[in-house]
């Protein structure tokens, strides 16, 4: 199925351990974008893209690193695991400005402890 | 700079009950508004749109008019039912229109 497509969908980290949060999306699609979900605090931008070799920071960046080598993915780095960083993270794809909406993958859920 | 402000819940009702969840944003031009749906462990779905003024978005029951006079997009339904439960979010492009701002979210409960 198209879509946006987000591994893994668990992990546990430990404080200080680096590790890759990947996502791919089928669209074609040229934006596409990070985004953490914490209790109360709704949906942050992380980190977005605007085509392939083209990112830019969001709200939160500080922690994660981005890169775009390609069109189809857009995998998000964290550098050294805090207890922090402990959330949700959604990838999303757009095919233009977000003036007809994002696509969602169904998210990774982080553990730092 | 652009924001959206949402009633933050949470809502409970009961089941068939008519369903209204505020939502208001501030104007820079006219941009797109969104509503979307989260269902318990899972991703955000996009529940209805509206991409000018006076637009009307609906979907599965919902709707939602776009109304620059009092800058609002307010989520709607007649009557709401079990499967509906879940959080609801309401979105506009952000700076540079490449990312959206989200509201915090509304988590709606519907007894039976």
């Amino acid at each position: 199925n198209a879509g946006v497509t987000q591994t893994p969908k668990f992990q546990v980290l430990k404080t200080g351990q680096s590790m890759t949060l990947q996502c791919a999306q089928d669209m074609n699609h040229e934006y596409m974008s990070w985004y953490r979900q914490d209790p109360g605090m709704g949906l942050r931008l992380i980190h977005y893209s605007v085509g392939a070799g083209i990112t830019d920071q969001g709200e939160v960046p500080n922690g994660y690193n981005v890169s775009r080598s390609t069109t189809e993915d857009f995998p998000l780095r964290l550098l050294s695991a805090a207890p922090s960083q402990t959330s949700v993270y959604f990838c999303a794809s757009s095919y233009s400005t977000g003036r007809y909406g994002y696509t969602f993958g169904s998210g990774t859920r982080l553990t730092v402890v | 700079g652009d924001s959206v402000t949402q009633m933050e819940g949470p809502v409970t009702l009961s089941e068939e009950a008519f369903l209204t969840i505020n939502c208001t944003y501030t104007a820079t031009g006219y941009p797109s508004l969104f509503w979307y749906v989260q269902y318990p462990g899972e991703g955000l779905q996009l529940l209805l749109k509206a991409t000018k003024a006076d637009d009307k978005g609906s979907n599965k029951g919902f709707e939602a008019t776009y109304r620059k006079e009092t800058t609002s997009f307010h989520l709607e339904k007649g009557s709401v039912q079990v499967s509906d439960s879940a959080v609801y979010f309401c979105a506009r492009p952000g700076a540079g229109s490449y990312q959206l701002t989200f509201g915090k979210g509304t988590k709606l409960s519907v007894i039976p």
